[in-house]
């Protein structure tokens, strides 16, 4: 069966202080991996594609990367405007859906 | 300005009362999708649509309904709904469907069925 878990379920930071959101995935075959940001009562916001193992993007103090089985996204001196709930969600091959993690929660204190 | 619109933002209702929920994309979308998201379950996939006229079941879809005779809107039915249906529901939309698309959500509609 497909799945995706993400880890951990709470993440506490302070500002400056870098760190890693895992999300772990079991696919028959990968097509795409996606990380969306979510901010409260709102929907969720891409940030991420991803498509092979050890492909890397970057978008301001954030970084997604892939291997087989998981992938990371490390945040780089984290501020305040970073807390909100990280997504991390597949497309297996094969078909069109897309299974989404339940999500890390990040907060970032000043 | 590009974007999901879903409505209502809020609706409580009662046990077996008919409802549908809108959602509306002015990008020219051919991909939609109707998903529920509950605490430490993360977003489930309901109901997907390809393009007009063809829709396929997700991951969730019993005691839903979609259709999509437009383009641009892939409202969601709950014909008798019941308290597990309980959630936050979002649409979202791409291009195509396909590997390299992103999705654009909605804002979301909080459902309470009493």
């Amino acid at each position: 069966e497909d799945q995706v878990t993400q880890s951990p379920e709470a993440l506490r930071l302070q500002e400056g202080e870098s760190s890693s959101l895992n999300c772990s995935y079991t696919v028959s075959g990968l097509r795409g991996l996606f990380w969306y940001r979510q901010d409260p009562g709102k929907g969720p916001e891409f940030l991420f594609t991803l498509y092979s193992a050890g492909e890397e993007k970057e978008k301001e103090r954030l970084k997604a990367t892939l291997t087989k089985k998981e992938s990371f996204l490390h945040i780089t001196a984290p501020k305040p405007e970073d807390s909100a709930t990280y997504l991390c969600a597949v497309q297996p091959s094969g078909g069109f859906k897309t299974i989404f993690g339940a999500g890390t929660r990040l907060f970032v204190k000043a | 300005e590009a974007q999901v619109t879903q409505n209502p933002r809020y609706l409580i209702t009662v046990t077996g009362k008919k409802l549908t929920v809108t959602c509306s994309q002015n990008m020219n979308h051919e991909y939609m999708s109707w998903y529920r998201q509950d605490p430490g379950l993360g977003l489930r996939q309901i109901y997907y649509s390809m393009n007009v006229e063809v829709t396929d079941k997700g991951d969730v879809p019993e005691g839903y309904k979609v259709s999509r005779k437009e383009k641009r809107n892939f409202p969601l039915i709950l014909e008798s709904p019941s308290p597990n249906q309980t959630s936050l529901y979002f649409c979202a939309s791409s291009s195509t469907g396909a590997t390299n698309e992103k999705l654009f959500f909605g804002s979301g509609t909080q459902l309470s069925v009493l």
